[in-house]
């Protein structure tokens, strides 16, 4: 189906571990953006990309990494997990300054 | 600083009680005010986008409004199916990059 897709839908990990959490969009959006959503801080931007191998930091990059070597694919990476950084996490992707369409989030735990 | 505020927090409204949701924003030269839908569980669902003061849309049961300085989101005779969170977002002042300011939302709950 053509879309947003992100996987895994939910992850349990433990702390210091490595975890990627991947985003697909077959629109040929230019724009991707990672969000964490947390109840009391809404959605919080993470990182950025305007175009594959441009990448940027967004609000809360600290402990995660991305990459952007196809323009339809976004991964997000926490290099060594910790429990503050349970939460859902949403992707998203738009053309230029104009609407953002989500994907249906991953729901991480670290334990 | 650029910033979105919703009110209230969460409202609840019985079946057929019309209300409105409100979004202000802070942002100068406005390049567009963006409402979502969230159901629980679920990724943000584009609702609608209004890029000038006096502008209208509508869906079903919504109308979106934009003035200079905010947005309502009228709800009229609500349906339960209508209860989500909804979220306003505009971009920020900082060049066209793409980003989104997102407001905390206004969780609505429809009892029949």
């Amino acid at each position: 189906d053509a879309g947003i897709t992100q996987s895994p839908r939910y992850k349990i990990t433990e702390t210091g571990r490595q975890v990627t959490l991947m985003c697909h969009q077959t629109w040929s959006h230019s724009y991707m953006f990672w969000y964490r959503q947390d109840l009391g801080h809404g959605l919080r931007l993470i990182y950025y990309s305007a175009a594959a191998d441009i990448t940027d930091k967004g609000e809360v990059p600290d402990g995660y990494v991305v990459s952007r070597s196809k323009t339809e694919n976004f991964p997000l990476t926490l290099e060594s997990a910790t429990r503050s950084q349970t939460s859902v996490y949403f992707c998203a992707s738009s053309q230029g300054s104009d609407t953002q369409y989500f994907g249906p989030g991953t729901r991480l735990t670290v334990l | 600083e650029d910033q979105v505020t919703q009110s209230p927090e969460a409202l609840r409204l019985q079946e057929g009680e019309s209300s409105s949701l409100n979004c202000s924003y802070t942002v100068s030269g406005l390049r567009g005010l963006f409402w979502y839908r969230q159901d629980p569980g679920k990724g943000p669902e584009f609702l609608f986008t209004l890029y000038s003061a006096g502008e209208e849309k509508e869906k079903e049961r919504l109308k979106a409004t934009l003035t200079k300085k905010e947005s309502f989101l009228h709800i009229t005779a609500p349906k339960p199916e209508d209860s989500a969170t909804y979220l306003c977002a505009v971009p920020p002042n900082s060049g066209n990059t793409g980003k989104l300011i997102f407001g905390q939302g206004t969780t609505l709950q429809v009892k029949p």
